[in-house]
């Protein structure tokens, strides 16, 4: 148990549904991410927020829709996803402390998302 | 563009052997490097790095960077059927929000 908590853990959604993918941290983190994991390919970061605030959107299309209401929660909007979006999407959560970097990430167990 | 590269990308061993996995990396705003294990889903953290030279330890499991060179290893030694997993490093940059870049990941199958 790493302090972070995903919810669905499995999801099936068709190209035309909305549905919605929860991360729960409870370390008292400030800041939040997405991460991709496809086969065969690196973690790919999608969005970071700090604070609350959203600082990173790595390219992300818009089908893919972040919201922040508060430091210990996360959700990832779906809307109209193509298969190729079949992946596992990964919360995790760090501490930034005025400027201080060197921090790990904690990861949840994911949502495995499949689009058919 | 930062780029993580591991190799090697999978490696079978049996119980017992001691394997060496490496992580080489071109980044701009350096920070730190990590490793991580993934055994099923949720990665989870084994080190990080920000000096050069000087070796992390735990139990089995080792680490060393090398920032003048750009690259990290982890060592396992006496390897045992759970160390069976994904081997991620991630580098660890970011003038402003802090970000990981991941490599692809070493996967490790120990046999008995």
């Amino acid at each position: 148990e790493t302090g972070v908590t995903q919810t669905p853990r499995h999801l099936v959604m068709g190209m035309t549904n909305k549905k919605s993918l929860k991360c729960e941290q409870h370390l008292g983190h400030n800041a939040m991410y997405w991460y991709k994991q496809s086969a065969k390919k690196p973690l790919e970061l999608m969005f970071v927020y700090s604070l609350e605030e959203r600082v990173e959107n790595n390219s992300v299309p818009s089908r893919f829709s972040p919201e922040c209401p508060n430091s210990s929660h996360l959700f990832l909007h779906l809307h109209t996803l193509q298969p190729e979006d079949s992946a596992l999407y990964l919360c995790a959560s760090s501490q930034e402390a005025g400027g201080a970097f060197n921090t790990e990430a904690f990861f949840g167990q994911g949502t495995r998302l499949t689009v058919v | 563009e930062d780029k993580v590269v591991q190799s090697p990308l999978s490696l079978v061993v049996h119980e017992g052997d001691t394997v060496t996995l490496n992580c080489s990396y071109e980044v701009t705003n350096f920070r730190s490097l990590l490793w991580y294990k993934q055994e099923k889903k949720a990665p989870t953290f084994l080190f990080m790095l920000t000096s050069s030279g000087i070796e992390k330890k735990s139990g089995r499991l080792s680490s060393i960077l090398d920032k003048k060179e750009l690259f990290s290893i982890l060592n396992i030694t006496a390897t045992q059927t759970g160390d069976s997993a994904i081997y991620l490093c991630a580098v660890g940059t970011g003038a402003g929000s802090y970000q990981l870049t991941f490599g692809k990941g070493t996967k490790l199958s120990v046999i008995p």
